[in-house]
């Protein structure tokens, strides 16, 4: 069974920091590697896709990186700002099946000005 | 364009009451989730559909059933409420190997 796990629950950074926000999958027959955004009381946003074949993706200021043989990825963030607080999960979409999506616990993410 | 469409945004319900979550997307997708989040938790999978009466269960289905008469919508049953279901639950749509397309969220309370 594909479980996923994120750590830090929780991080908190001065403004302006580079970070790196870390995911681990137990199984890497994957068919892709998503990660979100989720602010309070709203749903979640893709950010960025990579697909089993790539070993990153970057969009603006975030990088997320796939290491499918030792079942990590990172989420780079670059120059945050308190506009990146937020929750940010990621989530493997398994090969079985309905392309079904298996979620980490997120990390809450606190940006202080 | 609207995406994914949740309704309600907010409800109370007592125990032993049943309800529907409604859960519309206007994106022609195939495929379609529940899922449900607890607080401080990831999201587990209820149920999904991956086409117009086609369904099956995820994770966590006991207490729930489904139903997809059209590609359109998808509601979420809750039958005989209970303490454990209060939860956020949210739908999703994708097409087939593209990104996944999530609602506002649904904010259940049993008491």
């Amino acid at each position: 069974k594909q479980e996923v796990t994120q750590i830090p629950a929780a991080l908190s950074v001065p403004e302006g920091e580079n970070l790196v926000l870390n995911c681990s999958f137990t199984d890497s027959a994957i068919y892709n590697l998503q990660w979100f955004r989720q602010d309070p009381g709203k749903g979640l946003t893709s950010l960025l896709l990579i697909q089993s074949s790539q070993r990153e993706q970057t969009s603006g200021r975030l990088n997320a990186s796939l290491d499918k043989s030792s079942g990590r990825s990172t989420l780079y963030i670059a120059a945050s700002q308190p506009g990146d607080s937020a929750t940010y999960l990621c989530a493997v979409k398994i090969l079985q099946g309905a392309q079904k999506l298996v979620f980490g616990q997120g990390t809450r993410l606190t940006i202080n000005p | 364009n609207a995406g994914v469409t949740q309704t309600p945004k907010f409800r109370i319900l007592k125990i032993g009451q049943s309800m529907t979550l409604q859960c519309t997307q206007d994106m022609n997708h195939n495929y379609m989730y529940w899922y449900r989040q607890d607080p401080g938790m990831g999201l587990k999978l209820i149920y999904y559909s991956v086409g117009a009466g086609i369904t099956d269960k995820g994770e966590v289905p006991n207490g729930y059933n489904v139903s997809r008469s059209t590609t359109e919508d998808f509601p979420l049953r809750l039958e005989l409420a209970a303490p454990s279901q209060t939860s956020v639950y949210f739908c999703a749509s994708l097409f087939s190997g593209n990104t996944i397309y999530f609602g506002e969220g649904s904010w259940l309370t049993v008491v």
